[in-house]
């Protein structure tokens, strides 16, 4: 089963804009993470947040975590065409489809 | 620091064929390893975990099996492949469950 579900399947933005992606989980965890894949490549881990945190901030990255609504959110602010990949969100060590974002300059 | 190492990067193989895909971690001790697959355009899909020599865990029954016969070399195998085995595999480790997880570079698998 998939531990992370993530919200939308597919988002197009124009570059400058804020970009939201959501995940949903299913079981307990400690701590959540996402990471980033640029097409044909492996994944890069981009930020960590701990379950007895609620927001956490790196650069342009804002994450944000419900424990209570097993939920978390990604915004990626002042977008640009470099961001353009494919988001996940992983709880412990499966993953969701992921978000693919495109960012059009 | 760490590194992780997969091979080959790309492979062509006729159905029926065996498959040996092969993933070394360096710079680290007793990692978790795990195998994961990924269909064109779709999400990851745990394969097989290990946390220790000789200890697989499989998620999804298939013609795929795991082996791994040093701590840090993690491989993935089949006797005979199918035209669905067809795929990105990514190679990966962490620090114990719930820690980050680093990834290799991939291996593409097409069946033919």
């Amino acid at each position: 089963s998939q531990q992370g579900e993530e919200d939308p399947q597919a988002l197009s933005i124009q570059e400058g804009e804020n970009a939201t992606m959501n995940c949903s989980y299913k079981t307990s965890i400690n701590n959540l993470q996402w990471y980033r894949q640029n097409s044909g490549r492996g994944l890069v881990h981009l930020i960590l947040i701990r379950s007895n945190e609620r927001e956490k901030h790196s650069g342009r990255l804002r994450v944000t975590l419900d424990t209570s609504k097993k939920s978390s959110s990604l915004l990626i602010t002042a977008s640009r065409a470099a961001d353009t990949a494919s988001y996940f969100c992983q709880g412990d060590m499966r993953f969701g489809a992921g978000t693919r974002l495109t960012v059009k300059p | 620091s760490q590194t992780i190492h997969q091979w080959p990067a790309t492979l062509v193989q006729p159905v029926g064929s065996p498959l040996s895909l092969e993933c070394t971690v360096e710079g680290t001790s007793n990692p978790n390893l795990y195998w994961y697959r990924q269909a064109a355009g779709r999400g990851l899909q745990l394969l097989f975990y290990s946390v220790g020599i000789g200890q697989i865990s499989s998620e999804v029954p298939q013609n795929l099996s795991a082996s791994r016969p040093q701590d840090r070399q993690f491989i993935l195998s089949s006797k005979k492949l199918l035209l669905s085995d067809s795929g990105f595999y990514l190679c990966a480790w962490a620090r114990g469950s719930g820690n980050t997880i680093y990834f290799g570079e991939g291996s593409w698998l097409t069946v033919v």
